[in-house]
């Protein structure tokens, strides 16, 4: 079974404090995603990476950057937390493979409170 | 560019109802169609997908079946269960690995 983790399932941070969200993947797939999601809205794509040390944005990507050392983990980093970035956090992978039909396995999720 | 829109929720069904949630989509070429289900505390699993036109996905009773002369990809079960409480998201993927998601509707089955 595919199992992807994420570091921690809530976290309070201050406003203006560095916040690294981690993400560990076993299935040695190449692509990773951020997601936050946000009620009345779903999940909205804040950074991908389709290998190590590659990135591309995604529809939000501002207020964030993200690091990809290794492929089995990605990292998602709030330069100087905002209370507007308050949500939920949703990491997933896939593989490369397209008769995978390009299916994406979510970890648990990060409630992420910033005061 | 691509979309996805769910109908709205939240839904509120009786135990052994019949569930419909509705989902249609823009997107260019020939897209592949998700069901996600969130349940109460927990990221998103898939419950069901479907990758060309007249496909149906099925899984845990649930099925869908990929209408493209409609854009649509109506999630339906027969009877639900109290156990099937949780948020429901419509996704496509019309190129590379990136998902399109919908809104997300708020499923709730009362015993």
């Amino acid at each position: 079974d595919v199992k992807v983790t994420q570091s921690s399932r809530y976290l309070v941070k201050r406003t203006g404090e560095k916040v690294f969200l981690e993400c560990v993947q076993d299935m040695d797939h190449e692509n990773m995603f951020w997601y936050r999601q946000d009620p009345g809205l779903g999940l909205r794509l804040i950074y991908f990476s389709y290998d190590v040390k590659m990135k591309e944005k995604g529809d939000i990507p501002e207020g964030y950057s993200v690091s990809r050392e290794k492929k089995e983990r990605f990292s998602l980093i709030l330069e100087s937390a905002s209370t507007n970035q308050t949500s939920m956090y949703l990491c997933a992978s896939s593989s490369h493979l397209r008769d995978r039909g390009q299916t994406q396995y979510f970890g648990p999720g990060t409630r992420l409170l910033v005061l | 560019g691509n979309s996805v829109t769910q109908m709205e929720g939240p839904v509120t069904l009786s135990e052994e109802a019949f569930l419909t949630i509705n989902c249609t989509y823009t997107a260019t070429g020939y897209p592949s169609l998700f069901w996600y289900v969130q349940y109460p505390g927990e990221g998103l699993q898939l419950l069901l997908k479907a990758t060309k036109a007249d496909d149906k996905g099925s899984n845990k009773g649930f099925e869908a079946t990929y209408r493209k002369e409609t854009t649509s990809f109506h999630l339906e079960k027969g009877s639900v269960q109290v156990s099937d409480s949780a948020v429901y998201f419509c996704a496509l993927s019309s190129s590379g690995s990136r998902l399109t998601f919908g809104e997300g509707t708020q499923l709730t089955v009362n015993p």
